[in-house]
């Protein structure tokens, strides 16, 4: 397996844009959760998904956030309108959950908003 | 959130063990213990999670003391590549949530 893929690597965008990040799990993982890392902050967990499902979204910031996951392969998350303390990396990762193993992280998005 | 607390950061010498201290003192019976790695420009990566018992993978060690209060991250024999911020987590039973504390980095002098 090639491990969780995460597009595009970088992105750069102005205030008030659209900004859609990409995430693919690991095959016959059925959990999925999203995160982001700033300076300031830390790894922060924005939402989870089990079996598609969003189970735990008190993570996320504001309205401006949406996440989805409409199968088992592919999850994006939203950011509308986007603004410059959005500036982060982001990181998908996907698990079996606590009795398989543990997340396996993606390589990131880092998300600069100017 | 589940608290754990960490030293801020700590110093090992290339091929010398190192151990990881990690305090959980009101952690429940349900809570597992994990321990992530993240190294520089890198997304964190898995290396050892437990319950009770002492736990032993090809990346480390994790020693949990008998009342469960502490662990340990045990890495045999440290390289220039465990180099990194390491995080310990505990997740709370019930959960398949992770929450990340701020870690505690790890130098490793050649």
């Amino acid at each position: 397996d090639a491990g969780v893929i995460q597009s595009p690597r970088h992105e750069v965008t102005e205030m008030g844009q659209e900004v859609t990040l990409r995430c693919k799990p690991i095959s016959g993982h059925d959990y999925l959760f999203w995160y982001r890392q700033t300076m300031m902050r830390g790894l922060e967990l924005l939402i989870y998904f089990n079996n598609n499902v969003p189970i735990d979204d008190s993570g996320m910031p504001e309205d401006r956030f949406s996440a989805k996951m409409p199968n088992a392969s592919f999850s994006t998350l939203k950011i509308q309108p986007s603004e410059p303390r959005d500036s982060a990396v982001y990181f998908c990762a996907s698990s079996l959950g606590r009795h398989g193993g543990g997340y396996i992280f993606g390589s990131g998005t880092r998300l600069t908003v100017v | 959130d589940a608290k754990t607390t960490q030293p801020n950061s700590m110093e090992s010498n290339e091929e010398e063990p190192v151990h990881l201290p990690c305090n959980h003192s009101t952690i429940s019976g349900t809570d597992y213990i994990h321990w992530y790695r993240q190294l520089p420009s890198q997304g964190p990566e898995y290396v050892i999670h437990g319950l009770t018992s002492n736990v032993n993978n090809r990346m480390a060690s994790l020693a949990i003391a008998e009342d469960r209060k502490s662990s340990t991250l045990i890495l045999h024999r440290a390289t220039l590549r465990d180099a990194a911020v390491y995080y310990c987590i505990r997740q709370q039973g019930g959960s398949e949530k992770l929450v990340f504390g701020k870690g505690m980095k790890l130098t490793v002098n050649p």
